[in-house]
């Protein structure tokens, strides 16, 4: 059964810094997706890993995934206030039902002046 | 705006109650994603329709179906509503099938079961 792990699970930042949150996840997969959502808001779609050594940027935000150490992160890089929201991962499972999306339970930022 | 829509907006109801949910996609779009957010369980993928067939499912009880009809939207339909039934229920769209590129979330339908 396919598991998905984030940590931190609350991460408190000042703007200008840099951090990493990490998600790992149980058995094999290739595809790994991160959203953002704001408080009260729904969910934005950030990056759609496909492979193995993918690497996607936008903005602040540099995600990658390690398909071998069942890995993938999203690095921010000098953060900003607008930052501050909630990041959830989601690993495909291609189990019998042709794919299921498992969620981590999310990282709340929040970035402080 | 994601040019995904999804009606109501709130829905308040009792147990053992049948409530359906809407979702249109964006202009083009022939993928439906239907996600539940509870603080009791997360965030749950529940099942995935491309162009009127079911392509994918997830956790989704067997009181719960979905449809997607022929222009292009979709209906969760729920029913025998318990308490704990009470949720987000946000809806996605995307091109094409596999989930393989962005998806564009509508702005959710909250259920309250009392």
């Amino acid at each position: 059964e396919l598991k998905v792990e984030q940590n931190p699970l609350f991460l408190s930042m000042q703007e200008g810094k840099n951090y990493t949150i990490y998600c790992n996840y149980s058995t094999t997969s290739d595809r790994l997706y991160w959203y953002r959502q704001d408080p009260g808001k729904s969910l934005e779609s950030l990056f759609v890993l496909l492979s193995n050594g993918a690497v996607k940027q936008e903005g602040r935000l540099m995600a990658s995934l390690d398909t071998k150490a069942r890995l993938s992160t999203l690095h921010i890089t000098a953060a900003v206030h607008d930052l501050s929201a909630t990041y959830f991962c989601a690993a495909l499972n291609y189990g019998g039902s042709q794919g299921n999306l498992i969620f981590g339970k999310g990282t709340k930022l929040s970035v402080k002046p | 705006d994601s040019g995904v829509t999804q009606t109501p907006k709130h829905l308040i109801t009792a147990t053992g109650q049948r409530v359906t949910l809407r979702c249109s996609p964006r202009s083009g779009d022939l993928s439906v994603y239907w996600y539940q957010q509870s603080l009791d369980q997360g965030l749950q993928f529940l099942i995935q329709y491309y162009n009127g067939e079911e392509r994918a499912k997830g956790n989704i009880l067997e009181r719960f179906s979905a449809q997607q009809f022929p222009d292009l939207h979709s209906e969760l339909n729920l029913s025998s509503l318990e308490l704990g039934d009470s949720a987000l229920y946000f809806c996605a769209s995307s091109r094409n099938q596999g989930f393989q590129e962005t998806q564009y979330f509508g702005p959710g339908t909250r259920l309250l079961v009392l």
